[in-house]
């Protein structure tokens, strides 16, 4: 079975510190994450997939097979980056899992 | 291309009414994929399809739902007598599958029972 686990429902940064957003995955096959975002009132949106190891919006998140986990980070937030992060597992048969989310909130 | 689309974007209906929900995802994607998605959680997997064909259902869906694309296009998700534990938002999603896709989803349609 597929699960991912968001620890914390809330988190709370000031702006210019740095944030990490915890995801923890159980896969018995080869895992494809991925988190999302939805900004208020907006749709739910792609911020990046571990795959492409590139950075998003400063941004960063390593696949750690052993720890089966897939933080997102950045070194400093920023008001902006106050949003909903859900991270997703893909399979090879392209059915994903969703976590049930973090509220990030960058205070100023 | 506008991106996905759904239809209505708000539904309120009493219990015991059907309801129909559209999606219309990206033109040249050839899956989609529909979610649940009640206060506090994630999105929740219901079903997908690649084309035409519906390849998986989730378990957790019960017969009082269905869904179809009937030309590998838009897609209509269903659900027969409705109950209030089906109040939620809705979302669908698409993708070009590959292999491992990203998938770009809809602004949802919220369902109220009443």
């Amino acid at each position: 079975a597929q699960r991912v686990t968001q620890p914390e429902k809330l988190l709370s940064v000031f702006k210019g510190a740095p944030v990490e957003l915890k995801c923890n995955y159980s896969y018995s096959g080869s895992p494809e994450l991925f988190w999302y975002v939805q900004y208020s009132r907006q749709r739910l949106q792609l911020l990046l997939r571990h795959i492409s190891r590139e950075s998003i919006k400063g941004f960063t998140a390593d696949l750690n097979k052993g720890e089966t986990s897939f933080h997102l980070k950045k070194p400093f937030a920023q008001e902006e980056d106050s949003a909903m992060y859900y991270c997703a597992l893909g399979t090879n048969a392209g059915k994903s899992t969703f976590g049930d989310g973090t509220t990030l909130t960058v205070k100023p | 291309d506008t991106g996905v689309s759904q239809d209505p974007r708000h539904k309120i209906t009493k219990r015991g009414q059907n309801v129909t929900f559209r999606c219309d995802p990206i033109s040249e994607h050839n899956r989609l994929y529909w979610y649940r998605q009640t206060l506090g959680q994630g999105p929740e997997f219901l079903t997908y399809f690649q084309n035409e064909a519906q390849l998986e259902k989730s378990r957790l869906l019960s017969d009082r739902f269905s869904a179809e694309r009937p030309k590998g296009s838009f897609s209509t998700l269903e659900i027969q007598r409705t109950e209030q534990g089906d109040s939620a938002m809705y979302l669908c999603a698409s993708s070009l599958w590959t292999g491992g896709e990203t998938q770009y989803f809809g602004p949802g349609t919220r369902l109220l029972v009443l």
